[in-house]
């Protein structure tokens, strides 16, 4: 098993462009999550999904939006990139609620 | 809010030391709480994970204990080694306002044993 994979692994923004971060696993997962990581901080949820076709809002949501069509595949959208989202993304799995989290190796954003 | 403390932010100590981490969380009402380890510039991998009706988990020469009424967990790490240098996350499952359960996580804590 690959586990969570995420891509790109790095990627430089300008301000206002759009991009979607990518994230699968292949464990047959239910649950997936995202996150992003700012330096000396914890991380922060930014939207979780329960099942293909279920998502909701995490603690800190905007400016992103999230779709899973899939059970494998849970991306990311940036719309209108702004300096204040630049930080390390993570997208992580665990089978039910609760249940052991599994992270990808994370995405680093810059936005310029 | 829910929030998750990490004590102390970081710690220094000479290689065979016995360690401990704290985490506390303001909700007591928490589905379960895990513990990461982070290395530098890398992903989370998963350490151990209690349950709530859990006291205590142990892989090797961790211990984590789960005290819900005190709203404390901590991280036992024994005969500490270099290669336990990392920082170590806790995130405790907190109820949402729309029903389900999310983590939280704390800040971490940076730990570097030298040899």
């Amino acid at each position: 098993n690959a586990g969570v994979t995420q891509t790109p692994k790095f990627r430089i923004l300008k301000i206002g462009q759009s991009m979607t971060l990518q994230c699968a696993q292949d464990m047959n997962h239910n649950y997936m999550y995202w996150y992003r990581q700012d330096p000396g901080m914890g991380l922060k949820l930014i939207y979780y999904s329960v099942g293909a076709g279920i998502t909701d809002k995490g603690e800190v949501p905007n400016g992103y939006n999230v779709s899973r069509s899939t059970t494998e595949d849970f991306p990311l959208r940036l719309e209108l990139a702004a300096p204040s989202q630049t930080s390390v993304y993570f997208c992580a799995s665990s089978y039910n609620l609760g249940s052991e989290q599994y992270f990808g190796p994370g995405t680093r954003l810059t936005v310029t | 809010k829910q929030e998750v403390t990490q004590i102390p932010a970081a710690l220094s100590v000479p290689e065979g030391e016995n360690l401990v981490l704290n985490c506390s969380f303001t909700d007591s009402a928490i589905y379960n709480l895990q513990w990461f380890r982070q290395d530098p510039g890398k992903g989370l991998t998963s350490l151990l994970l209690i349950q709530s009706s859990q006291r205590e988990q142990t892989s090797g020469r961790l211990n984590a204990s789960l005290d819900k009424s005190s709203g404390r967990s901590t991280l036992y790490i024994a005969a500490s080694q270099p290669g336990d240098s990392a920082t170590y996350l806790c995130a405790a499952y907190i109820h949402a306002s729309g029903g389900s359960y999310i983590p939280t996580f704390g800040r971490g804590t940076s730990l570097i044993v030298h040899p």
